[in-house]
């Protein structure tokens, strides 16, 4: 199983500021990486996929990069909306694994 | 507007079963594999289960195979998720979710609301 280890556990950021959250995947993923973000009481929503492109409708505040075993996830200016848990899934070979979730609050 | 709808969820008793059903609309159900992901009260996403969008297919992680199975009707869009043998770990919100793509990898979007499943004496 690949096990998907997300840094830091908690990032604390001010509004507007950028955030930048890690992924790290025990073996090599390619590119077949997803971002998704989980507002409190919601379902999560697919950001990015694919390692980098954007999901419809994602504003271009977020990016991700990365390929292989290491990936980032970057939001450039967080707006109120951002402020929630985020987890990278690798999808490159069965079972499917999440990362443990890194949560971004306000500062 | 793609919609997820889940149901079945609820309370049953260690070693019992349940089904979940998810009602799908706003797109052409039988061209997309669907799955289910479970998160644990104040836990992390699990994924549970993956079928291919024919059915033929079907994915499990260990945690529920021989317990678990994902089926689907195409003709009625829906999908289900057969569990038996439950016991408190399979405790979970439960969410179905649509393959974002009609074919390749498996990353999920949209997903419904999530059905809660409570396994407890």
């Amino acid at each position: 199983e690949i096990v998907m280890t997300q840094s830091p556990a908690t990032l604390s950021v001010s509004p507007g500021e950028r955030a930048t959250l890690s992924c790290r995947a025990s073996q090599s993923v390619s590119s077949n990486l997803a971002w998704y973000r989980q507002k409190p009481g919601q379902a999560p929503r697919l950001l990015i996929y694919g390692a980098s492109t954007r999901a419809t409708g994602i504003p271009a505040r977020f990016s991700g990069s990365g390929s292989g075993t290491e990936f980032t996830l970057t939001i450039s200016s967080l707006q109120s909306d951002d402020f929630a848990v985020y987890y990278c899934q690798q999808y490159n070979k069965w079972p499917l694994t999440f990362g443990q979730g890194a949560k971004v609050e306000i500062k | 507007e793609v919609q997820l709808l889940e149901s079945g969820g609820g309370l049953v008793q260690p070693g019992g079963s349940l089904r979940l059903s998810c009602a799908a609309s706003g797109f052409t159900f039988s061209n997309y594999a669907m799955n289910w992901v479970r998160q644990a009260p104040g836990k992390g996403l699990e994924w549970v289960s993956s079928l291919s969008a024919s059915g033929d297919l079907t994915y499990y992680p260990d945690s529920v195979k021989g317990r678990f199975t994902i089926s689907r009707d195409n003709s009625n869009n829906t999908l289900y998720l057969q569990m038996s043998s439950l016991t408190a770990e399979d405790t979970a919100v439960y969410y179905c979710a649509k393959n974002s793509a009609p074919s390749g990898g498996y990353w999920f979007g949209p997903w419904g609301q999530g059905i809660l499943v409570t396994v407890s004496s």
